[in-house]
């Protein structure tokens, strides 16, 4: 069977600091993988995702930037932290025949 | 106008209750339609895909109009346990490989 995961599961980081979050799935290959963000009070917000091994395509202008280095790895960074930043942030990977999507527990940031 | 509009709630019910949720979509493009679950401060999870004809999972019943651009969910017979945030989910046809366009969430608390 499938599993996603994510590390770590709770993060703070001051205002400037870089960020490196990490995703992983197990149990398929070439997979899509998403990027999203949910901020307090607020939906959640598609930040990246990758059809494949270097492919990345971004929805929103920030920040923030997402590689993916091996078919099953994904990761999201940022050379410096703003306030903003702060939310929860979760990865997917698209499986099923009607696109349906599967998230890790996700990160928890908090940037002060 | 946004593209995925819930209720927000919060609908409180007590155990044994009928309860029905709704939600818009704005793209009549729209592919693929959901229900998640996300409990408080946990990832989301898939409750139920919706299909055109209506489908059911023991307690729970989906249904769509994509005349209207309608989905809702209908819970019978409530339990404390259903106690969450339900998330109206939509994948639109675009290039963005198929990506989740969220609600915000109805929120739901099943009391004794």
């Amino acid at each position: 069977s499938q599993t996603i995961h994510q590390w770590p599961a709770t993060l703070v980081q001051p205002v400037g600091s870089p960020l490196s979050l990490e995703c992983t799935v197990e149990g398929t290959s070439n997979p899509n993988l998403y990027w999203y963000r949910q901020a307090a009070g607020r939906g959640l917000q598609l930040l990246f995702y990758s059809v494949g091994i270097g492919q990345i395509s971004s929805e929103v202008p920030q920040n923030l930037s997402a590689s993916r280095p091996q078919d099953r790895q994904f990761i999201l960074s940022s050379k410096k932290l703003l306030l903003s930043d702060s939310g929860f942030y979760l990865c997917a990977w698209k499986g099923g025949s009607y696109n349906e999507q599967f998230f890790g527990p996700g990160t928890r940031l908090t940037v002060l | 106008r946004k593209e995925v509009e819930q209720d927000p709630g919060p609908f409180n019910v007590p155990e044994g209750a009928t309860v029905a949720f709704n939600c818009t979509y704005s793209n009549s493009a729209s592919q693929s339609f959901f229900w998640y679950r996300q409990d408080c401060r946990k990832e989301p999870k898939l409750l139920m895909s919706v299909y055109s004809s209506g489908n059911e999972d023991g307690r729970f019943t989906a249904q769509l109009n994509r005349a209207s651009q309608y989905i809702s969910l209908l819970i019978r017979d409530s339990k404390l346990s259903d106690s969450a945030t339900y998330l109206c989910v939509v994948t639109p046809y675009s290039n963005s490989g198929y990506a989740l366009n969220f609600g915000k969430g109805t929120s739901l608390l099943v009391t004794p």
